[in-house]
């Protein structure tokens, strides 16, 4: 079974404080991905890294930066947190094949962040 | 603009009978399609898939339909159980070119 972990379920953070979240999957998978998920906007890209150094602008990523220093480990940070970042934040997982059946993303239990 | 899209923003369905829920597509380049369920507080679960050459995919209780010409695919759940309430999410991708486009969700409440 594939497996992501996210460090934290809940974090409550004051404004203007840098952020740090950690996902790590345990299917030596190529690609990760950074969401949050909002009431009536479903889940939106942040970041997304096909490889180790590599990474790539979803459709919301001001206000945050990621690395991936290693395969397994993707990390989102958010460098001075606002409160219209509070949010639940969605890690996943996919392999790269060239066939969609074989890249289905797999995610992690999610960290809900509150921003004061 | 939505690639995917779900218009139906919530869903009421009794205990025991069909929940049907939709989702229409733009993009004819997607290849392959899914469908995650979430409860709250908790990630996304991949629930079931559709390759763009079927039309019917089948999985115990959930069936989903594809309808390549109308770009619409839908979920079927019989019967409906009250632990099938949850937020479900339709979801897009065309072969190596992650990542998933998605829905922005059904909220699906089998009221006993």
């Amino acid at each position: 079974d594939v497996k992501v972990t996210q460090s934290s379920r809940y974090l409550v953070k004051r404004t203007g404080e840098k952020v740090f979240l950690e996902c790590v999957q345990d299917m030596d998978h190529e690609n990760m991905f950074w969401y949050r998920q909002d009431p009536g906007l479903g889940l939106r890209l942040i970041y997304f890294s096909y490889d180790v150094k590599m990474k790539e602008k979803g459709d919301i990523p001001e206000g945050y930066s990621v690395s991936r220093e290693k395969k397994e480990r993707f990390s989102l940070i958010l460098e001075s947190a606002s409160t219209n970042q509070t949010s639940m934040y969605l890690c996943a997982s996919s392999r790269t094949s060239g066939r969609g059946e074989e890249e289905t993303q797999y995610f992690g239990p999610g960290t809900r962040l509150l921003v004061l | 603009d939505q690639q995917v899209k779900q218009n139906s923003p919530s869903l009421s369905v009794q205990e025991g009978r069909i929940s049907i829920l939709n989702c229409d597509y733009t993009n004819s380049m997607f290849d392959y399609f899914l469908w995650y369920k979430k409860y709250p507080a908790e990630g996304p679960t991949f629930l079931i898939s559709i390759s763009s050459i079927k039309d019917k995919n089948e999985d115990g209780r959930f069936t989903v339909f594809l309808n390549k010409s109308a770009k619409h695919l839908s979920l079927h759940i019989v019967p409906s159980q009250p632990g099938d309430s949850a937020v479900y999410f339709c979801a897009a991708i065309y072969s190596g070119n992650t990542p998933l486009v998605f829905g922005k969700g059904t909220r699906l409440s089998v009221i006993a």
